[in-house]
Formats: structure tokens, C-alpha cells, sequence
């Protein structure tokens, strides 16, 4: 069956700018999870959802960064006012449910000028 | 705390020798789950595989092999007969129970040379 899927694999914006970055989760997966990756900090969690509400934001960086997902399906991560150090690769994930093991999407590239 | 130690940032070997890489983690939860996860140039992180911490028998699924000590709280991956495809970063995980979370390593740059 289909993976995770994430769009735009790659986006390039200018600073200041807000972006919008997508995960369509494998079909059936009640639980969904954003992850940054970056050179200097590893793989670092950002926010991991339940259906549609968010038990664990703990890993969003400011309140800058923003997501939500509908129908327990599609989740949006939203950076608004894009600053330098907010490149990186956004990475999502989905699992049956917690505590079932996590499948990753292939990333967006985020780099901001 | 909750942590996962990846010891070896980069490994280099010929085609055709064992390697081992390195896990070493730390939690108070008596129940717990283990993951490795490879990530090739690609990009991808791809599952390799899970372990609880309530099963302590070790696994070998073609090439790899896992050996989970709980006594010195170690999951340690063994790729044998070692080739170029296996050139990736290899990647440690412990499940975060109270929040869902994959808790990473620093991550184990593997490199193959023919």
C-alpha cells in the first residue's frame, strides 16, 4: 500500500515568509507525528497527534510554528515569519496508533534565504 | 531521562566485514520499546526494526542481527557480510510513553567501500 507522503519535497522561500508544509499519513494510521531534522541538532520531535488533537506540542520550537490536522487524516505544519535557522528537513510520520511502530515520509527540504 | 547514546559517529569497512553499531539508552519506564531505523543518501528514514523491552530474545532477519542486553541497557545492530547498499546513517530509537515520541541518537554514519 502507499507510504506517507509529504509535499513539496523541496521548498526554497525568503525570510519572513510563511510556509505551509503537508503529510498525508498511510491510510488507517490514527497517529501522526512531525520531526525536524537539521545538522547541527539531530532528529528532534516537534508535535504528535491523535486523531485530531494534539496531545504533545512539547516539541514546537516557538510560537512561530503552528499544525493541524483534519479528519483525522492530512496534517498542515505551518512556520510563519520564516527565520534562517528554521531550515532544515521536516520530516512525518504515522503509526496505527500509540505506541505502534512509526513510518516515515521522504522529508521537505526547507531552506530559507 | 530519557536518552539514546549512538557512540560511533562514523564507521568505515570493506565490502564483506562484519560491522556492529552501537545503542546505548537510558529510561525509567519498565516497559519499553526500541527501534533502528536506516536512512540512505536518499533521505528516507526507513524501519528496520522494534523491540520490547519485555522480550529479550534476539533477532536476525537475513544479514542483521539485534542483540538487546537489558542488563547493560544496549541494542546493539550487527550487519554481516557487510556491502555497499548497506552505506546509509543507522539511526537508534526509544518510544517516549508519555508523549508518543521517538527519542533519536546521534545517529551511526556507516560507510561500505567495494
Amino acid at each position: 500500500g502507499a507510504g506517507v507522503s509529504q509535499s513539496p519535497s523541496n521548498k526554497v522561500t525568503e525570510k519572513g515568509k510563511d510556509v505551509e508544509l503537508r503529510c498525508d499519513p498511510i491510510s488507517g494510521h490514527t497517529a501522526l507525528y512531525w520531526y525536524r531534522q537539521s545538522l547541527g541538532q539531530g532528529l528532534e520531535f516537534l508535535i504528535y497527534f491523535q486523531g485530531n488533537s494534539a496531545p504533545d506540542k512539547s516539541g514546537l520550537p516557538s510560537d512561530r510554528f503552528s499544525a493541524e490536522r483534519t479528519g483525522g487524516s492530512v496534517s498542515t505544519l505551518t512556520i510563519q515569519r520564516t527565520q534562517q535557522e528554521d531550515s532544515a528537513v521536516y520530516l512525518c510520520a504515522s503509526s496505527l496508533g500509540q505506541k505502534e511502530t512509526q513510518y516515515f515520509g521522504p522529508g521537505t527540504r526547507l531552506l530559507v534565504l | 531521562a530519557q536518552k539514546v547514546t549512538q557512540a560511533q559517529t562514523e564507521i568505515s569497512v570493506v565490502e564483506k566485514e562484519d560491522v556492529t553499531l552501537d545503542c546505548v539508552y537510558e529510561t525509567r519506564d519498565t516497559t519499553y520499546y526500541l527501534f533502528w531505523y536506516k536512512q540512505p543518501p536518499s533521505g528516507e528514514l526507513v524501519f528496520l526494526i522494534r523491540r520490547n523491552s519485555f522480550d529479550e530474545q534476539n533477532e536476525i532477519s537475513g544479514r542483521y542481527s539485534w542483540n538487546f542486553q537489558k542488563s547493560t541497557s544496549s541494542f546493539n545492530f550487527t550487519i554481516t557480510a557487510s556491502q555497499v547498499v548497506d552505506s546509509a546513517v543507522y539511526f537508534c530509537a526509544l518510544y517516549y510513553n508519555q508523549g508518543g515520541k521517538l527519542i533519536f541518537g546521534q545517529g551511526t554514519e556507516l560507510s561500505v567501500k567495494p
